[in-house]
């Protein structure tokens, strides 16, 4: 079973601060997709990124994929209250099946 | 459209009670997944289901049976409940297959076993 770690596990931030969170993983991604779980909700897909080296950008958030594609970070510019919640990477398989990571929780403060 | 409907909503059994946790789905995706997630770990996959009368396991089965005789539908059993399986299910589909397959997922079902 391919291992997926996130780091960090938490992080509590102030409004207007940057951050950095990482997916990491043992063997080569197939293709990676990063979501964000919001409390009481399904998780939201964010990105997909399939090829190494790729960068994606979605207004201030950032997603780069390894050039080995066996890690990718997301950085989020200037953060707001509303990027709270739960960050999870998600590598690609057959068919439907995704194996997540254990996800990063996000707390941005005023 | 509706996306991914799940019900309950929430949902208390005692030990040894069997369940069906309901899954639909109005975006015609042949691909559907039933995954739980638990504090720390991330979402697993249970079961899930490449079209109509396919199903097959994912990483933690036991426990659970799948049936897929339409492609709106796609239940979740719990046979003999156990407190193990408290946890947060949530049903997702898809349009396709790897690299592209955004999953669409529900809003979940969060059961207690006492």
């Amino acid at each position: 079973t391919q291992l997926l770690e996130q780091s960090p596990q938490f992080l509590s931030i102030q409004e207007g601060e940057n951050l950095t969170v990482y997916c990491n993983s043992s063997s080569v991604f197939s293709s990676l997709q990063w979501y964000r779980q919001e409390p009481g909700e399904g998780p939201v897909l964010l990105v997909t990124v399939v090829t190494g080296g790729e960068v994606k950008k979605l207004k201030r958030l950032t997603f780069q994929f390894g050039d080995a594609r066996k890690d990718s970070s997301l950085h989020i510019t200037a953060a707001q209250p509303g990027d709270t919640g739960l960050y999870l990477c998600a590598q690609g398989g057959t068919a439907s099946k995704l194996t997540f990571g254990t996800g990063t929780r996000l707390q941005v403060t005023l | 459209n509706a996306g991914v409907t799940q019900t309950p909503k929430f949902q208390v059994l005692k030990t040894g009670q069997s369940m069906t946790l309901q899954c639909a789905q109005d975006m015609n995706h042949e691909y559907m997944s039933w995954y739980r997630q638990d504090p720390g770990m991330g979402l697993r996959l249970i079961h899930y289901s490449v079209g109509a009368g396919i199903t097959d396991q994912g990483e933690v089965p036991n426990g659970y049976n799948v049936s897929r005789s339409t492609t709106e539908d796609f239940p979740l059993r719990l046979l003999s409940a156990a407190p193990s399986q408290t946890s947060v299910y949530f049903c997702a589909s898809s349009y396709s297959g790897p690299p592209d397959n955004e999953q669409f997922f529900g809003p979940g079902t969060r059961l207690t076993v006492l």
